[in-house]
């Protein structure tokens, strides 16, 4: 089974800060996505295959990597964005598997 | 647009089955190439892949859960749904439905709001 591991598990930022997530796979992995989850809400799909914004999704989110190490970065931290986000990898069903999630608060 | 709505028992006891549907609407679950899905949360934990079915009926489940998991489909109610047999305490958790790009691209593009499912005497 492939793991997946981010970190930090959580981190306070301010208001503007630029903020860096990162999901690291125990194999080379080919697909990854990534999700907000907000308190008490439905998670929200952000980013899929690494680096493609889902439609509606601010521009201020971004994606990145490839094999076993990918990134999600936040350009510019807003209030709304306090939640925690999770990574996910894919290959040939059933091969699925989320990051254990980092909570990012607001300083 | 498409929604998704999880219903459940809210509350099983020990070493019976769960089971929680989800109606989909905006859409019939039939259209396309997309797969439907369940994804589960503990309390205070990480999401976890449960698995997915295909209109036709075929089905992907996570090898964890696989000898006590069936998902099935109901295309004429539009709904899909997951049965948990032998259920601990350890199945607790919030039970999200979510549909899912595709066979090939396997995002959760749309998710219900979940649905809590608590296992306890």
């Amino acid at each position: 089974d492939i793991q997946m591991t981010q970190s930090p598990s959580s981190l306070s930022a301010s208001v503007g800060d630029r903020v860096t997530i990162t999901c690291q796979a125990s194999q080379d992995i080919k697909y990854l996505n990534w999700y907000q989850q907000k308190r008490r809400k439905a998670p929200k799909l952000l980013i899929y295959d690494a680096s493609n914004l889902e439609a509606g999704v601010p521009s201020r989110f971004s994606g990145s990597g490839s094999g076993t190490e990918f990134t999600l970065t936040i350009s510019s931290l807003q209030p709304e964005d306090i939640a925690t986000y999770y990574c996910q990898q894919y290959g040939d069903l059933p091969q699925v598997a989320f990051g254990g999630g980092t909570n990012i608060e607001i300083k | 647009q498409v929604q998704l709505q999880e219903s459940g028992p809210g509350l099983v006891k020990p070493s019976q089955t769960l089971s929680v549907s989800c109606s989909v609407s905006g859409g019939s679950i039939r259209r396309g190439g997309y797969y439907w899905g369940w994804i589960r949360q503990q309390p205070g934990k990480a999401l976890e892949w449960i698995g997915c079915i295909h209109h036709s009926g075929r089905t992907y489940y996570n090898p964890s859960l696989k000898s006590r998991l069936i998902i099935s489909v109901d295309t004429s109610k539009n709904e899909f749904s997951l049965r948990l047999s032998s259920v601990t305490a350890a199945d607790t958790a919030v039970y999200y439905c979510a549909r899912i790009r595709g066979l090939y691209s396997i995002w959760f593009e749309h998710w219900g709001q979940g649905t809590l499912v608590t296992v306890s005497s």
